[in-house]
């Protein structure tokens, strides 16, 4: 059973400081994404990585895919307080397109 | 061109009641997809389905719940007799035939009392 872990689950950062959240599934997948939720609302797509070795930057957000380790990373820098969320990555199950695994979440809170 | 509709936003039920969940996919969208998030925990993939055709129901409960989406429509997804661990947020996402991203709805919070 694919299996995606996320970590650290709880999250706190003090504006302006760097921090890496992992990503780890547990066999191969071509697709990995990576999502914001902010509470009581929907899922934003910040990420779709396709392939080993991809990288995708936006704003303070960059995030990396390394399909051999079957792991990503989403490595915030500077961080303010509007990054403060629930951020989700999430893997093809093979089973179908669409069906994704997803992990149990980072909460980030983003403090002054 | 609106996002992916998904209503009630709220739905509160009591044990043993039917609840209807209803999606709108984005315009130009065959494919929905429908899951469960409850709280403090991932979204857990339920079903897949295209214009009437469930292609993926790998996640659906094999027993009360059930899911269409006719030609016409909306996609539903369907509860009956909730109980109290149905209480969840159950969002959908759509895709078009040519994307396998998906773009989510803003939810349907479920209470069952």
């Amino acid at each position: 059973e694919l299996k995606v872990e996320q970590n650290p689950l709880f999250l706190s950062m003090q504006e302006g400081k760097n921090y890496t959240i992992y990503c780890n599934y547990s066999t191969t997948s071509d697709r990995l994404y990576w999502y914001r939720q902010d509470p009581g609302k929907s899922l934003e797509s910040l990420f779709v990585l396709l392939s080993n070795g991809a990288v995708k930057q936006e704003g303070r957000l960059m995030a990396s895919l390394d399909t051999k380790a079957r792991l990503s990373t989403l490595h915030i820098t500077a961080a303010v307080h509007d990054l403060s969320a629930t951020y989700f990555c999430a893997v093809e199950s093979g089973r179908s397109q669409g069906n994704l695994i997803f992990g149990k979440g980072t909460k980030l809170s983003v403090k002054p | 061109n609106a996002g992916v509709m998904q209503n009630p936003r709220h739905l509160v039920r009591r044990r043993g009641q039917e609840a209807r969940l209803r999606c709108s996919p984005m315009k130009g969208h065959s494919h929905v997809y429908w899951y469960r998030q409850l709280p403090e925990e991932g979204l857990k993939f339920m079903v897949y389905l295209q214009k009437e055709n469930i292609i993926d129901e790998s996640g659906m409960p094999k027993e009360r719940f059930s899911a269409e989406f006719p030609k016409e429509g909306p996609s539903i997804l369907r509860i009956q007799q909730v109980v109290r661990g149905d209480s969840a947020a159950y969002f959908c996402a759509s895709s078009p035939i040519t994307e396998t991203e998906a773009f989510f709805g803003q939810g349907t919070r479920l209470t069952v009392v």
